[in-house]
């Protein structure tokens, strides 16, 4: 079973802060997915990253793909009330039946208090 | 307008009912697929549809019917379902199944509540 973990679960901080979430595998992927999801709607995509040990950056958001494929990290730098949500990492699966799905983590639910 | 339409946005249901979801995609897309969103738990893919054809069921219950009449409409029928299906029912499109097309563009979701 393919698994991606999210960590932390839950974050809770003071808009200007910064902050690191992180979604770890023991699977390799072909490329993954950061989505973010505010509630009642549903995930909008905000990055895909593909080649190991790529960094892309969306504004005060830095993404980076570990160099073996299996973990990726997002950035956060002077968090606003706007950044409020559930982030969520995909990872495209390379083998298998199931080639082209994608496989979520459980998110990072995000708070930014003003 | 998010490309990806589903309707209803809210769905009240008893156990002996029967409905439908619908959702739409005007993105030229050839994969859909329903997903379904639970507390505490990952978004679990339920169904996959390239060019109006399911390649994939992960073993969800046959209480759950998908359609896919066109590449640019699906649905998911749905019938005496219990409780614990209540969750928020994603639809999602993407350009083609093949590695390097997975970027997924969901639609708002169907919260589905089964009393």
């Amino acid at each position: 079973t393919q698994l991606l973990e999210q960590s932390p679960q839950f974050l809770s901080i003071q808009e200007g802060e910064n902050l690191t979430v992180y979604c770890n595998s023991s699977s390799v992927f072909s490329s993954l997915q950061w989505y973010r999801q505010e509630p009642g709607e549903g995930p909008v995509l905000l990055v895909t990253v593909v080649t190991g040990g790529e960094v892309k950056k969306l504004k005060r958001l830095t993404f980076q793909f570990g160099d073996a494929r299996k973990d990726s990290s997002l950035h956060i730098t002077a968090a606003q009330p706007g950044d409020t949500g559930l982030y969520l990492c995909a990872g495209a699966v390379i083998h298998g039946g199931s080639q082209g799905n994608l496989i979520f983590g459980k998110g990072t639910k995000l708070s930014v208090k003003p | 307008e998010t490309g990806v339409t589903q309707t209803p946005r809210h769905l009240v249901m008893g156990m002996t009912n029967k409905k439908s979801l619908k959702c739409e995609q005007h993105l030229g897309h050839n994969a859909m697929y329903w997903y379904k969103q639970s507390a505490k738990k990952p978004l679990e893919l339920m169904f996959v549809y390239s060019l109006e054809e399911r390649v994939e069921n992960n073993s969800v219950p046959s209480r759950f019917s998908p359609e896919c009449p066109n590449s640019s409409h699906l649905f998911l029928h749905l019938h005496t379902l219990q409780p614990e299906d209540s969750a928020l029912y994603l639809c999602a499109s993407s350009q083609d199944l093949g590695v390097g097309n997975t970027e997924a563009f969901f639609g708002q979701g169907t919260r589905l509540t089964v009393v």
